[in-house]
């Protein structure tokens, strides 16, 4: 298993701002993922970060919007930058040990942009 | 882009009843099939991983079974009880690390 502490738990800013949300896991995981769950709509994954190299971002997210650091194996963060209220949602990292193993995740960072 | 979808995406049900909700995903590159419950303000937690065609899995009064030829899984509770009220969510992964998440059913179980 693997326990995830993620923070800020919830956060209200106002736009043009950024925020950055941070994930410590309890062991060294290769992958960490990066989650957003718009109001109405599924879990959708934002990037992938690998520690020593550029996170993968899905079609849709880029690095400039969503800055991620992954200094070493059991943490990382994910900026989300010059926000708008379109940013309102919930942000969850994420880890799993292989293909078919179940996925670990944070507590979730629940985010309001006013 | 994977199509994953749940129904019905709300529930309401009574303390006691039965219910069950079902999972689509696409019947081609299958590698594993996840549910998940996500109670407010705590961490999504693994309910099942499931990865055969035919697969049942139970975890007390929580089952699951997988079709993959077909495509689709159910999510069975039996007698309902408040506490598990929550969104389930199923994930699809199609041999990649990346799972591909349906909008998830929201159910809300009444005393």
């Amino acid at each position: 298993s693997a326990v995830i502490s993620q923070k800020p738990s919830r956060d209200i800013c106002q736009r043009g701002t950024s925020l950055t949300i941070q994930c410590q896991v309890d062991s060294q995981v290769t992958m960490m993922f990066w989650y957003r769950q718009q109001p109405g709509q599924s879990l959708t994954l934002i990037a992938t970060a690998n520690q020593g190299s550029e996170a993968t971002y899905e079609s849709g997210f880029v690095i400039d919007k969503f800055p991620i650091s992954r200094p070493n194996l059991t943490f990382s963060t994910l900026t989300v930058s010059n926000m708008s209220p379109e940013d309102s949602s919930i942000y969850l990292c994420s880890v799993d040990r292989g293909l078919i193993t179940e996925a670990f995740f944070g507590q979730g960072t629940r985010l309001t942009v006013v | 882009i994977l199509n994953v979808e749940q129904s019905p995406q709300s529930l309401h049900v009574q303390e006691g009843d039965s219910t069950n909700f079902t999972c689509s995903f696409p019947s081609s590159n299958f590698y594993a099939l996840h549910w998940y419950r996500w109670e407010t303000a705590k961490s999504p937690e693994a309910l099942f991983v499931m990865t055969l065609n035919g697969d049942e899995k139970k975890k007390g009064r929580i089952s699951a079974t997988l079709n993959t030829k077909e495509g689709y899984s159910y999510l069975y509770i039996k007698g309902s009880q408040p506490e598990d009220s929550a969104t389930y969510l199923c994930a699809f992964n199609n041999a990649g690390n990346m799972l591909t998440f349906g909008g998830g059913t929201r159910l809300m179980v009444k005393p």
